[in-house]
Formats: C-alpha cells, sequence, structure tokens
C-alpha cells in the first residue's frame, strides 16, 4: 500500500493569511494526487485533482502542486469558511489511501 | 443532477448483520466507480474498497478485505456495504463516493452505532 503523510496535522491561522500543507507518497505517485475539505458533520468536498486540478465552482484561492511524492495544497488568503479540515488522497494504484488530514483552526 | 442518497442512521448489537445502502441518481449508474469511505470519531477518512456496478467488480483495501462485503444492484441504481457480524470497532460514518480516482460526489453519510 501506499501511505500518504501530510504535515502539520493541525494549523492555526488567521483570515488572510496565506497557508500550505504538504502532502508526502510513500512512492512515486505521479500526479494521481487530490485534495478534499471536510467541515464537522459534513461529507468532504473535492476541491482539486489531478494534483493540480481546480474543480469547477473552487475559488481560486486554493492551488494545489508537486508530482512524484511531494505535493503541496496552499489557500492564498485564508476566509472564514476556510476553516475545517484537508485530506490528501491518491489514486495512484488500490488502495487509494488518504492522508491523516490537517485541521486548520482558527488563530 | 447527480445525487448520491444513504439510508439512514443505525443501532447494533455486537455479531449482529448490517446492510447500508447508496442510491445514485443523475448519472449512468453502471459506468462509473463507487467507492465506501469510514471515518471513525474524530478521526480521519478510510478507504474502503469500491465496485463497478456494470459487471459487479468489487476491490477491497487489505485493511477491509474479510471484514465487509461491498456488492451494487444496477437495477435498482444501488450500491451495498455490509457486515456479517458487527464488532464495536466497526462504529463509525461511512461515506459512498462516486468516481474512478477522484470523488466528485459523496452520499450525505449514514452512521453505525455498535453497542451492547
Amino acid at each position: 500500500d501506499i501511505q500518504m503523510t501530510q504535515s502539520p496535522s493541525s494549523l492555526s491561522a488567521s483570515v488572510g493569511d496565506r497557508v500550505t500543507i504538504t502532502c508526502q507518497a510513500s512512492q512515486d505517485i505521479s500526479n494521481y494526487l487530490n485534495w478534499y475539505q471536510q467541515k464537522p458533520g459534513k461529507a468532504p468536498k473535492l476541491l482539486i485533482f489531478d494534483a493540480s486540478n481546480l474543480k469547477t465552482g473552487v475559488p481560486s484561492r486554493f492551488s494545489g502542486s508537486g508530482s512524484g511524492t511531494d505535493f503541496t495544497f496552499t489557500i492564498s488568503s485564508l476566509q472564514p469558511e476556510d476553516f475545517a479540515t484537508y485530506y490528501c488522497q491518491h489514486y495512484h494504484n488500490l488502495p487509494y489511501n488518504f492522508g491523516q488530514g490537517t485541521k486548520l483552526e482558527i488563530k | 443532477e447527480v445525487h448520491l442518497v444513504q439510508s439512514g442512521a443505525e443501532v447494533k448489537k455486537p455479531g449482529e448483520s448490517l446492510k447500508i445502502s447508496c442510491k445514485g441518481s443523475g448519472y449512468s449508474f453502471n459506468a462509473y466507480w463507487i467507492a465506501w469511505v469510514r471515518q471513525m470519531p474524530g478521526k480521519g477518512l478510510d478507504w474502503m474498497g469500491i465496485v463497478y456496478p456494470g459487471d459487479s467488480d468489487t476491490r477491497y483495501s487489505p485493511s477491509f478485505q474479510g471484514q465487509v462485503t461491498i456488492s451494487a444492484d444496477r437495477s435498482i441504481n444501488t450500491a451495498y456495504l455490509q457486515w456479517s457480524s458487527l464488532k464495536a470497532s466497526d462504529s463509525a460514518m461511512y461515506y459512498c463516493a462516486l468516481g474512478s480516482g477522484y470523488y466528485d460526489y459523496w452520499g450525505q453519510g449514514a452512521l453505525v452505532t455498535v453497542s451492547s
């Protein structure tokens, strides 16, 4: 199985801040990497697929980059609605494991 | 419009069986993989497995192989996740999700509570 390691596990930030989350795969996954946002009591929402492709309708302050084993997810200017937990997920081969999540909290 | 609607919350005792469902609409049900994802209380997302309703091809994470059964009935556009003998550690929220690799659509989740 490919293991996905996210960092940090939690992060405190303020509205307007730029934040970056990293995700490292235990082996080369090319660009088969997705990012999701989950708010309490809700299902996850896809934000970015194939490492850097923004899902239609997702604000442009969200972005992703990387390939191979190292990936980053960035929010350029935090908005109040962005405080949530974020997960990376690969789909290079089965099982399509998720990272452990990064909880983004208000400072 | 695509929708995945899951069955409701369940409260079961250890050792009981359970089958939860996920009904798809607004798209060609046979043509897309459906995944099941577990979320234990206060924890992250665990990928369990997938089913392709078109031919019932099913794949499991090694962590869940033999612990659950994933299936689909394309005649009623519904996917299933079932247990033959529940354990307390199966208590979790279970989501179905649509897609081949990335999951664009998700069900609302089904909370399963296993307690004596």
